[in-house]
């Protein structure tokens, strides 16, 4: 039931790019992206919901694949302050709503260098 | 607007003490939720509370594990009798009354069992 994701760790050079993927084995109604930094709280980067609508962070894109019940974050001309842990919470909806209750992927840590 | 929040931040217990931890949604949103995080690891959903219900409580225990959204006041996440097994990171989220929104996360309270 816990999406998967990958890849489990990245190290970039700033400037690089870098994807994330969160794939579930049941059907999706939304996708939400975090970012937690060590000993902080996650911070909201972009919510994608069935039908194709899109929420979040300018620098930030992502897309949803409905049928194949994945995601993917883009990270364009990675900066330091891109470190951290990268969690998709996913929601498999009831009807045509969120449930509210999100499962987490186990996370992918992103390390950008100098 | 303030965001969500949380306290104490850390809190420290011995084996069979009692632990209360408060979360004050941001102004405006009326859904509450609690995760869990143990070291190293992902989020893991506990529950969802709209003010004086409980909506969805599948990620709690079933035993000594309790959790509130009174109709004033703070939501309360409540654990009697305290284990090792419980320090863990507890993150509570809001969200504003329609469903779909994105969960904005507190910076959670870091419970330690000795």
């Amino acid at each position: 039931q816990q999406p998967v994701q990958s890849p489990q760790a990245v190290i970039l050079r700033e400037g690089e790019d870098a994807v994330i993927n969160c794939s579930s084995s049941k059907a999706l109604y939304s996708v939400h992206w975090y970012r937690q930094k060590h000993g902080e709280a996650p911070v909201f980067l972009m919510i994608l919901l069935k039908g194709g609508e899109q929420k979040g962070h300018e620098k930030i894109s992502a897309s949803f694949n409905e049928k194949k019940q994945q995601s993917s974050l883009y990270l364009t001309a990675s900066q330091l302050s891109y470190s951290g842990t990268y969690f998709c919470g996913t929601d498999p909806g009831h009807g045509s709503s969120n449930t509210g209750k999100l499962i987490f992927g186990q996370g992918t840590t992103l390390q950008v260098k100098p | 607007n303030a965001g969500v929040m949380q306290n104490p931040r850390h809190l420290v217990r011995r084996r069979g003490q009692e632990a209360r931890l408060r979360c004050s949604p941001m102004k405006g949103h009326s859904h509450v939720y609690w995760y869990r995080q143990l070291p190293e690891e992902g989020l893991k959903f506990m529950v969802y509370l709209q003010k004086e219900n409980i909506i969805d409580e599948s990620g709690m225990p079933k035993e000594r594990f309790s959790a509130e959204f009174p109709k004033e006041g703070p939501s309360i996440l409540r654990i009697q009798q305290v284990v090792r097994g419980d320090s863990a990171a507890y993150f509570c989220a809001s969200s504003p009354p329609s469903l779909g929104e994105t969960q904005y996360f507190g910076p959670g309270t870091r419970l330690l069992v000795l």
